[in-house]
């Protein structure tokens, strides 16, 4: 079956390393979406990309980014982990232009210490 | 840009009783408002979805109603069950086609058996 998967699923760094999450899905869609939750926010957006070598900043995107090489894959690269980023980390694809229902990820949990 | 309210953050309802969820928007343009169901230590998961040209939309249990005037729209949820606890988000997008989903900050809803 068709899916959306992130890895890995709980991380813990230390601050001032790169750590980079993975977000695959295999409905082969176009657009891909990164959010972070964190308690009193909700969900908020990171980054998010329309295509392939597309990427557009979100509302919370200091500190983070991402690249789209091919359809499937999406990876968030923190370049200099703050314990500010210690989040729960969701994944989100959507097939694209005219298209309604968006597909989450089962989310990674990163700690920084 | 869309900013999104949701009220309340937590709600508890006896079974069997109903339970309403509101969210209000700020961006006339926007068309579509799905919710979002998350249980615990999972993603978001669709349950259901209005576009703007209809004012209510029911699906067994659970219904949408929206305002367009007043620019709010809020899920029922009916004969309310333990397995409907868990946090709930609205979210509404732009009509422009292609443009990224602006959360509500959630609400918890607790069904006390």
């Amino acid at each position: 079956d068709a899916e959306i998967t992130q890895s890995p699923r709980h991380k813990i760094t230390e601050t001032g390393r790169q750590v980079t999450l993975a977000c695959h899905q295999t409905w082969n869609h176009n657009n891909m979406f990164w959010y972070r939750q964190d308690l009193g926010h909700g969900l908020r957006l990171i980054h998010y990309s329309y295509g392939v070598q597309d990427t557009n900043k979100g509302e919370v995107s200091d500190g983070y980014s991402v690249s789209r090489s091919n359809t499937e894959d999406l990876p968030l690269t923190l370049e200099s982990a703050a314990s500010s980023q210690t989040s729960v980390y969701f994944c989100a694809s959507r097939p694209g232009l005219g298209s309604y229902e968006q597909f989450f990820g089962p989310g990674t949990r990163l700690t920084v210490l | 840009g869309e900013n999104v309210e949701q009220h309340p953050s937590t709600l508890s309802v006896q079974e069997g009783d109903s339970a309403v969820i509101k969210c209000t928007y700020s961006d006339s343009a926007s068309n579509y408002f799905p919710w979002y169901k998350q249980e615990l230590g999972k993603g978001p998961q669709l349950i259901i979805d209005i576009r703007s040209n209809v004012g209510e939309k029911k699906d067994q249990r659970i219904a949408v109603t929206l305002n367009k005037t007043a620019k709010h729209f809020s899920l029922h949820i009916t004969e309310t069950q333990p397995e409907d606890s868990a946090v709930y988000f609205c979210a509404a997008r732009g009509n422009s086609g292609n443009t990224p989903l602006v959360f509500g900050k959630g609400t918890r809803l607790s069904v006390i058996a």
